[in-house]
């Protein structure tokens, strides 16, 4: 199975400034079809996950400009360049390249 | 606006079945695969399959491959989780999501439903 590890687990923020979150794989994420299958998603305190950043860097419609994905191959980031109080939650990210398709441990973020 | 109803929370005891449903709306049922994500309390997510509502062809994570059964009715744009024999340890909330795979520039799972949570107790 692809071993997805995120870091840091716990991010306290301050409102307005940038935050960034790591995902490492255990096995390159580049299909043959040059798309990267690794995404991101929040999930907001009691609420289902929400897709935020798709096949490495496209933000998903309604996702505010202010969240960013980057990386190649088994290293990937999201940044969120001005933190606001809404984005608080669990962020995890999820490749869907090889089944048993996996997710990171998750990242929690939260306002100092 | 497209949607994926779950249906409603279950109190159920060990040994006793089960069938959770995900309702699709707003969009062509059977243009995406339904997948399905167990999150355990307090824990993280976890990928447990999918099914393709065209011709109900799955993929189970081998981790819950033979406890779970996916289906479709494509007649009413509805998916199911089902258990035969429910234990302790699927104490858990189930979410269903809309996964594209029709076009190369898209091949994730992009709507979620709200989650059944399901409790499993003596």
């Amino acid at each position: 199975d692809i071993v997805m590890t995120q870091s840091p687990l716990s991010l306290p923020v301050t409102p307005g400034e940038p935050a960034s979150i790591s995902c490492r794989s255990s096995q390159s994420l580049l299909n043959t079809n040059g798309y990267t299958y690794l995404h991101w998603f929040l999930q907001k305190p009691g609420r289902s996950p929400q897709l935020l950043i798709y096949l490495g860097s496209y933000r998903a419609s309604g996702v505010p400009d202010r969240f960013s994905g980057s990386g190649s191959a088994t290293d990937f980031t999201l940044k969120i360049s001005r933190v606001e109080a809404e984005d608080v939650g669990v962020y995890f990210c999820m490749q869907n390249l090889q089944t048993p398709w996996t997710f990171g441990q998750g990242t929690k973020v939260e306002i100092k | 606006e497209v949607q994926l109803v779950q249906s409603g929370a279950e109190v159920k005891k060990p040994g006793e079945s089960l069938r959770i449903s995900c309702k699709g709306s707003g969009y062509i049922f059977t243009n995406y695969w339904i997948t399905w994500v167990r999150q355990m309390p307090g824990k993280g997510l976890e990928w447990m399959g999918r099914i393709d509502p065209t011709d109900s062809d799955t993929n189970y994570s081998p981790s819950f491959q033979g406890h779970v059964t996916m289906s479709t009715d494509k007649s009413i744009s509805t998916a199911y989780l089902q258990w035969r024999s429910l234990k302790a340890s699927d104490t858990a909330v189930y979410y269903c999501a809309r996964h594209s795979y029709r076009e190369e520039g898209a091949y994730h799972m992009d709507v979620w439903g709200k989650g059944t949570t399901v409790t499993v107790s003596s």
